[in-house]
């Protein structure tokens, strides 16, 4: 089936860095979306993506849905220890009719104080 | 509007046991879909209603079954309980654009 590669696996920051993490895929996709899940909980929508070359901003998060339709990524601007939590990625396979969306394993980000 | 609500947060079964999960979807929405998460797993598709229909299916035994009701709503059910079955349980809601989906915070399962 389809697959993500999502990356990085983790990352450890120091406190006001910026960081970015990405998604790509094999295949087309027409909606990228990026989650945050913070420990013990489900996972959070950050922002959603549904035109290539799209660019959308959430704070100070930045996501962008690549022109080549097989990559997005996640910028994430002066962090904060907040940041903390794993980050997935998930698209929806062009012209998959209702398909489910496919997830990424996640980026387990990291940040000291 | 209210987010998912996921019904209960945390439960503790012996193997072999039976346990229903419940889920109440953003208002609005039709689609309501299980996710299994386990650590070093990610999120592992369970399956999809819409509808009241099962419209997609994940790679899980048949212990594994879920319904939707008319108004929504949706429940699942593991039967015979293995101790591999401890994960935590999500339910996302969907019916939005680009088939977006939603979280509830989860269910969290523990077989002893």
């Amino acid at each position: 089936g389809q697959q993500l590669n999502q990356s990085p696996q983790s990352m450890f920051i120091q406190e006001g860095e910026d960081v970015s993490m990405n998604c790509t895929s094999s295949s087309i996709f027409n909606t990228w979306l990026w989650y945050k899940q913070d420990p013990g909980e489900g996972p959070v929508l950050l922002i959603a993506l549904y035109k290539a070359g799209e660019l959308t901003s959430n704070g100070r998060l930045t996501a962008q849905f690549g022109i080549t339709r097989k990559d997005s990524f996640l910028n994430i601007s002066a962090s904060i220890p907040s940041d903390v939590g794993i980050y997935f990625c998930a698209g929806q396979p062009y012209l998959s009719g209702n398909t489910p969306l496919v997830f990424g394993k996640g980026t387990r980000l990291s940040v000291i104080a | 509007k209210a987010g998912v609500t996921q019904t209960p947060r945390y439960l503790i079964k012996t193997r072999g046991q039976q346990v229903t999960l419940s889920c109440s979807p953003i208002s609005g929405h039709r689609s309501v879909s299980w996710y299994q998460q386990t650590p070093g797993q990610g999120l592992q598709f369970l399956f999809e209603y819409f509808s009241e229909t099962q419209r997609n299916k994940g790679n899980f035994p048949g212990r594994f079954s879920g319904r939707q009701f008319s108004n929504s709503r949706s429940e699942m059910n593991v039967s015979t309980l293995e101790l591999g079955d401890s994960a935590l349980y999500l339910c996302a809601s969907g019916g939005g654009a680009g088939n977006t989906i939603y979280f509830g915070e989860g269910s969290w399962l523990t077989v002893v």
